[in-house]
């Protein structure tokens, strides 16, 4: 079935750095690449998506890029802050059954540090 | 604007116990979900429902129930509860597939012991 591989499991970064995170999916046909951020003792929030039409987008700090050829994604953070730490979670459509669907990588922990 | 709220927010069960998990949105979403997340493993697909009265199976469906009687509900139930069935359980809504992505509830934290 489909899958999504996710790496690093974890990061540290210091602040101002950059941090990317980097995710591959099996299904050639998916089409919508989300990203969440979850912290402590809450629900995964949606900070970006991107679909397979375009290659790449940003969002004043965070920006995703799309390789289609490659089946991979990933989550570029800049000028990180001490607030950006959390749990990020990408995540791929898969169509089966006669609908849409998300597939979650397992996530990647992101330790940034003042 | 609540968005999705999941009640209880912990539980302890013994195990063989029942028990019911509520979702409830107010966004007019058609689609709700239940996942699972557990360490290392992400988010898993339990069960989820394209509009009132339907359900239907996610990846790991075993062990657990749902029911979707009214648009704003999804309840999630466990007959006969296990300790694999330890975990922290997040409901989430959509509109139609995943064309405006996902809202999550803040979660159940529940262990089986």
């Amino acid at each position: 079935g489909e899958n999504v591989e996710q790496h690093p499991s974890t990061l540290s970064v210091q602040e101002g750095d950059s941090a990317v995170i980097k995710c591959t999916y099996s299904d050639s046909a998916s089409n919508y690449f989300p990203w969440y951020k979850q912290e402590l003792g809450k629900g995964p929030q949606l900070i970006i998506d991107i679909r397979s039409n375009v290659g790449e987008k940003k969002d004043q700090r965070i920006a995703v890029t799309l390789n289609k050829t490659a089946k991979h994604f990933s989550l570029h953070i800049t000028e990180t802050q001490p607030e950006d730490s959390a749990v990020y979670f990408c995540a791929a459509s898969m169509f089966s059954g006669g609908y849409n669907k998300l597939i979650f990588g397992a996530g990647t922990r992101l330790a940034v540090h003042p | 604007n609540a968005g999705v709220t999941q009640t209880p927010k912990f539980r302890v069960l013994k195990t063989g116990q029942s028990m019911t998990l509520l979702c409830a949105q107010d966004m007019n979403h058609e689609y709700m979900y239940w996942y699972r997340q557990d360490p290392g493993m992400g988010l898993r697909l339990i069960h989820y429902s394209v509009g009132e009265g339907t359900t239907a199976k996610g990846e790991v469906p075993d062990g657990y129930n749902v029911s979707r009687l009214k648009k704003q509900n999804f309840l999630l139930g466990l007959e006969s509860a296990a300790p694999s069935q330890t975990s922290v359980y997040f409901c989430a809504s959509s509109y139609w597939d995943t064309h405006l992505g996902y809202t999550f509830g803040s979660g159940t934290r529940l262990t089986v012991v």
